[in-house]
């Protein structure tokens, strides 16, 4: 198994651009997640995804778009980029409730300027 | 969600036992704890979780107070590759196990 795998994995963007990160497990997990994370601070969650077809914000969902099409993708827009989406972004994904454990992909390293 | 409250940083030497404590003292009956480690440059990575009571893997040891209101999370002989960030996280066990990072112990690993 792969695993979580995220491309790409560094991008500069310009102000106003668009973007998609991708995500994908092979793991058959139903829970997906994306975070991001400032220099020297902790992760936060951006959107997530219970199943195919269901996604939900979390506590940082402004200039972001997801969609969940399928059980292996999960991908994240950024439709118009802005200095503050500088960020370090992490996709994750678990199976059910009873095995919580999240697996985190290697980042994406994303810098607005 | 309910917060925890970690060191911001801790020491320790090679082939010792650390013991990385969290306070989270307005947990509720249906929080879990959650220890999710980084290591540099890298995503994190699941550690152990446990509800009640103490919690053992091929990983750590999770020692859980017998009000909750604490948590210890112990390496038993930490190696050079253990040093990274570590987050103690609640979850509440309903719905889509969102985590709430904190800004975790960074633990220095002495040779």
């Amino acid at each position: 198994n792969a695993g979580v795998t995220q491309t790409p994995k560094f991008r500069i963007l310009k102000i106003g651009q668009s973007m998609t990160l991708q995500c994908t497990q092979d793991m058959n997990h139903n829970y997906m997640y994306w975070y991001r994370q400032d220099p020297g601070m902790g992760l936060k969650l951006i959107y997530y995804s219970v199943g195919a077809g269901i996604t939900d914000k979390g506590e940082v969902p402004n200039g972001y778009n997801v969609s969940r099409s399928t059980t292996e993708d999960f991908p994240l827009r950024l439709e118009l980029a802005a200095p503050s989406q500088t960020s370090v972004y992490f996709c994750a994904s678990s199976y059910n409730l009873e095995k919580p454990e999240q697996y985190f992909g290697p980042g994406t390293r994303l810098t607005v300027t | 969600d309910a917060k925890t409250t970690q060191p911001n940083s801790m020491e320790s030497n090679e082939e010792e036992p650390v013991h990385l404590p969290c306070n989270h003292s307005t947990i509720s009956g249906t929080d879990y704890i959650h220890w999710y480690r980084q290591l540099p440059s890298q995503g994190p990575e699941y550690v152990i979780h446990g509800l009640t009571s103490n919690v053992n893997n091929r990983m750590a040891s999770l020692a859980i107070a017998e009000d909750r209101k604490s948590s210890t999370l112990i390496l038993h002989r930490a190696t050079l590759r253990d040093a990274a960030v570590y987050y103690c996280i609640l979850r509440i066990i309903q719905g889509a196990q969102k985590l709430v990072f904190g800004q975790g112990t960074r633990l220095t690993i002495n040779p």
